[in-house]
């Protein structure tokens, strides 16, 4: 079945700092890739997303490239900034499996805390 | 603006008693969905439907009920024979079709039963 396995946090860093968050994925067919953000007592929002092979996700100056020869999609931003502390979830949905509609499988999360 | 209404956002109930959590959208999306989180956990789906009148069981389907009467209306309740009752209930929904994949999520609503 599909998984997704994104890195254990809580990651910690500075303002400012560069943040990498992994995620790998096991999936039959041709999955599209997401990234959702949840801040503290929210649902989640959409925060990038990729369908293909090679493309590249942005969104707030957070970017994520669908890597399909090493199953990944590892979320990145080059300067964090306080208000971007949240959890970051991996998703996918694998669109060959037409009897399962558009289910999504989520990474256990990744809280991200980042300090003045 | 459309978008994706649950109510209450904090909800106390005795153990023993059903208690149903409201799921509204007005996005016009064919599909919706139930999940359940828990403290520092990933996301578990419970229900989810494609369109109206039909739902399936998701991962986690035991000791919830849902019903899909109207596009806009997902309900769930929770009954009394689940075991775990209080976290953290996040409804979904998306267009369903084949080119659009995402979900878009309401802001919860937090289920204590004591």
């Amino acid at each position: 079945g599909n998984s997704v396995t994104q890195m254990e946090g809580p990651v910690t860093l500075s303002e400012e700092a560069f943040l990498t968050i992994n995620c790998t994925y096991t999936a039959t067919g041709y999955p599209s890739l997401f990234w959702y953000v949840q801040y503290p007592g929210e649902g989640l929002q959409l925060l990038l997303k990729a369908t293909k092979a090679d493309d590249k996700g942005s969104n707030k100056g957070f970017e994520a490239t669908y890597r399909k020869e090493t199953t990944s999609f590892h979320l990145e931003k080059g300067s964090v900034q306080v208000s971007d502390s949240a959890v970051y979830f991996c998703a996918l949905s694998d669109a060959m499996i037409k009897a399962a509609g558009n289910k999504l499988t989520f990474g256990g999360g990744t809280r991200v805390l980042v300090k003045p | 603006d459309g978008g994706i209404t649950q109510s209450p956002k904090y909800l106390f109930r005795k153990e023993g008693q059903n208690v149903t959590l409201s799921c509204e959208q007005n996005l016009n999306h064919d599909a919706m969905y139930w999940y359940r989180q828990d403290p520092g956990q990933g996301l578990r789906l419970i229900y989810y439907s494609q369109i109206v009148n039909d739902f399936q069981k998701g991962d986690i389907a035991e000791g919830y009920s849902v019903s899909r009467e109207k596009k806009e209306s997902f309900p769930l309740t929770v009954t009394s024979a689940q075991k775990n009752p209080t976290a953290f209930y996040l409804c979904a929904s998306s267009a369903g079709t084949e080119t659009s994949y995402e979900q878009y999520f309401g802001p919860g609503t937090r289920l204590t039963v004591t």
